[in-house]
């Protein structure tokens, strides 16, 4: 199994706070990317690395904010978390462009 | 509008049964993947493929590029094989990646 690890795996938090959520490899993987899950919709690009300190936007980055700065850190701020952002998040790596992703745990965060 | 559409959206199958999950997708792309999520939420991949065939154990993948399908087969369907399928795609033009809504897979002993 990819050495890929999500933390936490679960949080309940309250409208208008900031949240961060942290993505960690021992892979040495360039490419870093959160998605979100939800239903009806499958998996969803929020963000993504190609690496240290080069982060692009996917297609639900509204309210979403990343960094990265080092390999094996990618992070994941909700700047003022909202009901909507209610979701489970799951942190994916890549080691090239080409290959397939290898995904992480995931977070289950509930936004109340 | 979905890039990748899945069906069916939910199958239940006797045990011993030979499974199909068809996937069409309406953007060039680089490579499909096939992607099982188990309860509990873990997200394996299956397989990734361009062209032609592979096969995994019971498991089979097929694409057609000219189409923009491809199928999953499971021979000989266990309970163990209840997930959700999901296809994914890369798409050709930058860096996207594509996913499908899956398939819940339930199979009876």
């Amino acid at each position: 199994d990819a050495g890929i690890t999500q933390s936490p795996r679960h949080k309940v938090t309250e409208t208008g706070t900031p949240v961060t959520l942290r993505c960690h490899q021992t892979e040495n993987h360039r490419y870093m990317y959160w998605y979100r899950q939800d239903p009806g919709h499958g998996l969803r690009l929020i963000h993504y690395s190609y690496g240290v300190k080069d982060t692009d936007k996917g297609e639900v980055s509204d309210g979403y904010s990343v960094s990265r700065s080092k390999t094996e850190d990618f992070l994941l701020t909700l700047e003022s978390a909202t009901s909507s952002q209610t979701s489970v998040y799951f942190c994916a790596i890549r080691e090239t462009h080409d290959n397939e992703q290898f995904f992480g745990p995931g977070t289950r965060l509930t936004v109340l | 509008k979905n890039e990748v559409e899945q069906s069916p959206q939910n199958l239940t199958a006797q045990e011993g049964e030979f499974i199909t999950i068809n996937c069409s997708y309406s953007v060039g792309i680089s490579a499909l993947h096939w992607l099982q999520q188990h309860p509990g939420g873990g997200i394996v991949s299956l397989f990734m493929l361009s062209s032609g065939k592979k096969k995994h154990g019971r498991l089979i993948a097929t694409i057609n590029i000219q189409e923009k399908h491809s199928s999953l087969h499971i021979t000989a369907s266990h309970p163990r094989d209840s997930a959700v399928y999901i296809c994914a795609v890369d798409s050709n033009t930058g860096n996207q990646f594509y996913f499908g809504t899956g398939t819940s897979l339930t199979v009876i002993p």
